[in-house]
């Protein structure tokens, strides 16, 4: 079945520092890759996707390229700020059936610091 | 435009009972899909409601039950409720075949 591996965390970096975040997965079809995150105490809210190869996703300054090659959708952005600290996942969306399901990772906590 | 909203927030059972979670779609939203996060994990696919039916199912067991209703509004039911079941609900509304998923703040269900 479909399965979606992140980086582990907690990742803690200061203000302004480059982020990462690694994200591989595995997919029978051609799915469309998302990163998702979460404050504390609120759900899930969409920041980025990505429906074929080559594609990158981007906003608020957060990027991904679907790399088909590597089977990869990592989460960059150059400069992070306090207001980015939350728990960041990636996941796929694939048809299974007649439903289109998302399958998420575990997750990366990310604290940044002033 | 609404988001999706859900009820309650925070709920608190014993094992062995039944619960009950509700949501409302975003509006023009004609499917939900419902995930079930454990703590320190990432959500897990439970079901999807498109026209009244079931249409797609994770690894959850029957006593996982739902309904959509014709204004799309959904309900997740839980039986015989186990301490494991202690989680966040959330609830995603989309527009039948798309690969968007828009997400409710979730229900924090604790089973004693």
């Amino acid at each position: 079945g479909d399965s979606v591996t992140q980086m582990e965390g907690p990742v803690t970096l200061s203000e302004e520092a480059f982020l990462t975040i690694n994200c591989t997965y595995t997919a029978t079809g051609y799915p469309s890759l998302f990163w998702y995150v979460q404050y504390p105490g609120e759900g899930l809210q969409l920041l980025l996707k990505a429906t074929k190869a080559d594609d990158k996703g981007s906003n608020k300054g957060f990027e991904a390229t679907y790399r088909k090659e590597t089977t990869s959708f990592h989460l960059e952005k150059g400069s992070v700020q306090v207001s980015d600290s939350a728990v960041y996942f990636c996941a796929l969306s694939d048809l299974s059936g007649s439903a289109r399901q998302l399958t998420f990772g575990s997750g990366t906590q990310l604290t940044v610091l002033p | 435009e609404t988001g999706v909203t859900q009820s309650p927030t925070h709920l608190i059972k014993t094992r062995g009972q039944q619960v009950t979670l509700r949501c409302s779609s975003q509006s023009g939203h004609n499917t939900v899909s419902w995930y079930q996060q454990a703590l320190g994990q990432g959500p897990q696919f439970i079901f999807q409601y498109y026209r009244e039916e079931e249409n797609g199912r994770g690894n959850f067991p029957p006593r996982f039950s739902g309904l959509q209703f014709p204004n799309y509004s959904s309900e997740l039911n839980v039986n015989a409720l186990e301490l494991d079941d202690s989680a966040l609900y959330l609830c995603a509304s989309s527009l039948a075949g798309s690969n968007e998923q828009f997400f409710g703040p979730g229900t924090r269900l604790t089973v004693l």
